[in-house]
C-alpha cells in the first residue's frame, strides 16, 4: 500500500514569509496528525483530525499556524509568518481509526529552515 | 499530563552484540500504549514494538523485546544480534485514549561493525 506523502521535502524561507505543507495520508485513515519535530528532540503534536474534524489542536501556535484537512483526506500546515524558531521537521502522520492501539505511520517530513 | 523520558541521548553497540534502551514515562491513566518508533537516518519514522499495559507478557518481535515494568513506569527496548541498519535513532512514545501521542526526545544508536 502507499505510505504517507507529504512535500515538499525541504524549503528554506526568510522570517516573517509564509510557507505550506501538504500531506495525502495512507487511503482509509481517518487520523491525521502533524508533528513539529525540533533537531535533537522528539516529535511534538501540533494537531490531530479526526475525518475532517480536529480532535486536538491544543500545541498549536494558533497566531501563526493553520491547519485544515480537506474532505477528511489530504491536509495542509501553514505557517504565516515564520519565525527563525520554526526551524524544524514538520511530520505528517495518519492510523486507521486513531484508538490507542493503532500504529501511525509517518511521512518522510519537510525539513523548513528559516533565516 | 503525560511525560516520557529517554535518559539516553546516544548509545553504541557492536555488530552482533545486545544493546538496552531505557524509557520511562508517567501518567495518571491506567489503559494505554506504549511504542518503539525507528526513526533512520533520513529515512521516515517506523513501528518496531507496541505493548499494551494491561497484559504482563512482554512483547517480542524477532531480535526486538521490551521489558515492560508497569509499577515502576519503565518501558525498555532491547535489541539482540543488532545489526548495522538498526543505527537508527529510537523514540519511546505512549498512546492515551484517543490515540494522542507523546514520544520521548529519543536515543540515538550506532551499531558499530
Amino acid at each position: 500500500e502507499a505510505g504517507v506523502a507529504q512535500s515538499p521535502r525541504y524549503k528554506i524561507i526568510e522570517k516573517r514569509q509564509s510557507v505550506a505543507f501538504w500531506c495525502n495520508p495512507i487511503s482509509g485513515h481517518a487520523t491525521l496528525y502533524w508533528y513539529q519535530q525540533i533537531l535533537g528532540q522528539g516529535p511534538k503534536l501540533l494537531i490531530q483530525f479526526q475525518n475532517n474534524g480536529v480532535v486536538d489542536d491544543s500545541q498549536l501556535p494558533k497566531d501563526r499556524f493553520s491547519a485544515e484537512r480537506l474532505k477528511g483526506v489530504d491536509s495542509t500546515l501553514k505557517i504565516q509568518p515564520a519565525k527563525l524558531e520554526d526551524s524544524a521537521v514538520y511530520l505528517c502522520a495518519s492510523s486507521l481509526d486513531g484508538s490507542e492501539n493503532t500504529e501511525a505511520f509517518f511521512g518522510q517530513g519537510t525539513r523548513l529552515t528559516v533565516v | 499530563a503525560q511525560t516520557v523520558t529517554q535518559s539516553q541521548p546516544e548509545m553504541s553497540v557492536q555488530e552482533a552484540e545486545t544493546v538496552t534502551l531505557s524509557c520511562t514515562y508517567d501518567t495518571s491513566e491506567s489503559n494505554y500504549y506504549l511504542f518503539w518508533y525507528k526513526q533512520p537516518p533520513s529515512r521516515q519514522m517506523i513501528l518496531v514494538i507496541r505493548q499494551e499495559a494491561y497484559k504482563q507478557q512482554n512483547a517480542t518481535e524477532n531480535r526486538f523485546s521490551v521489558n515492560f515494568q508497569k509499577a515502576a513506569k519503565s518501558f525498555s527496548l532491547k535489541i539482540s544480534d543488532s545489526q548495522l541498519g538498526d543505527t537508527a535513532m529510537y523514540f519511546c512514545a505512549f498512546n492515551t485514549n484517543a490515540g494522542k501521542s507523546t514520544f520521548g526526545d529519543g536515543t540515538t544508536l550506532t551499531v558499530k561493525p
